[in-house]
């Protein structure tokens, strides 16, 4: 079965801080995994977007790695900032078929 | 990338009434996703709407009630029928990008009283 967990559940950081979270799958075949931040109410928007032979992308302070081996993710949030505040989830796609979503990490930075 | 402009942002609505939510995109796609999300959970995948064909339901979902239009290439509607409270979520439309769901739009709070 497809799955994709992602850690912490949640999270509390200090304005400036850095932080890292988590994502591991096991869905086969692998296509690309997506990492997305969601604000309350809103819709997710796409951070990065990786493929199998990709192991690192950045997009500003966030940076996305992935071991294709292990089959394991991380997002980097560098100087966090309280607009940071926000869900995160990790998507992993298999090409063909439905994508499997992992259910978030809330991130809270408080000044 | 896609702009996507789903509307309504949000509503509250009578159990038993229906509520149709749109989603244009500002560029053709291929196929475009529409997703429900509970309080405090992740995205379920409702269906695949691709043009010219029937949507494509996932486990738990009928067409009775969540029927979907595609009339072209850019825009998609979901109706959410004779709703009942269970039906308050955030509806999401995703549109796809190399075949899987890459930009989503601003949602659609549906609350049911």
């Amino acid at each position: 079965k497809n799955q994709v967990e992602q850690s912490p559940q949640s999270l509390i950081i200090l304005e400036g801080k850095n932080c890292t979270l988590q994502c591991n799958y096991t869905v086969s075949p692998f296509s690309n995994l997506r990492w997305y931040k969601q604000d309350t109410g809103r819709g997710p928007v796409s951070l990065t977007i990786m493929t199998f032979s990709e192991n690192t992308k950045s997009n500003g302070r966030y940076t996305a790695t992935l071991d294709a081996d292990t089959k394991q993710s991380s997002l980097h949030i560098t100087a966090s900032q309280l607009s940071d505040s926000a869900s995160y989830i990790c998507v992993v796609s298999p090409g063909a078929g439905k994508s499997t979503f992992g259910d978030g990490t809330t991130l809270t930075v408080k000044p | 990338s896609a702009v996507i402009s789903q509307k309504p942002s949000r509503d509250i609505c009578q159990r038993g009434t229906s509520l149709t939510i749109q989603c244009q995109v500002d560029s053709q796609v291929t196929m475009m996703f529409w997703y429900r999300q509970q309080p405090g959970q992740s995205l379920t995948l409702i269906a695949t709407a691709n043009q010219g064909s029937e949507a494509t339901y996932e486990s738990g979902f009928v067409i009775d009630k969540f029927p979907i239009s595609r009339p072209n290439l850019t825009f998609s509607t979901l109706t959410v029928s004779n709703m009942s409270p269970e039906d308050s979520s955030i509806y999401l439309c995703s549109v796809g990008l190399a075949g899987t769901e890459a930009f989503f739009g601003q949602g659609t709070r549906l609350t049911v009283v």
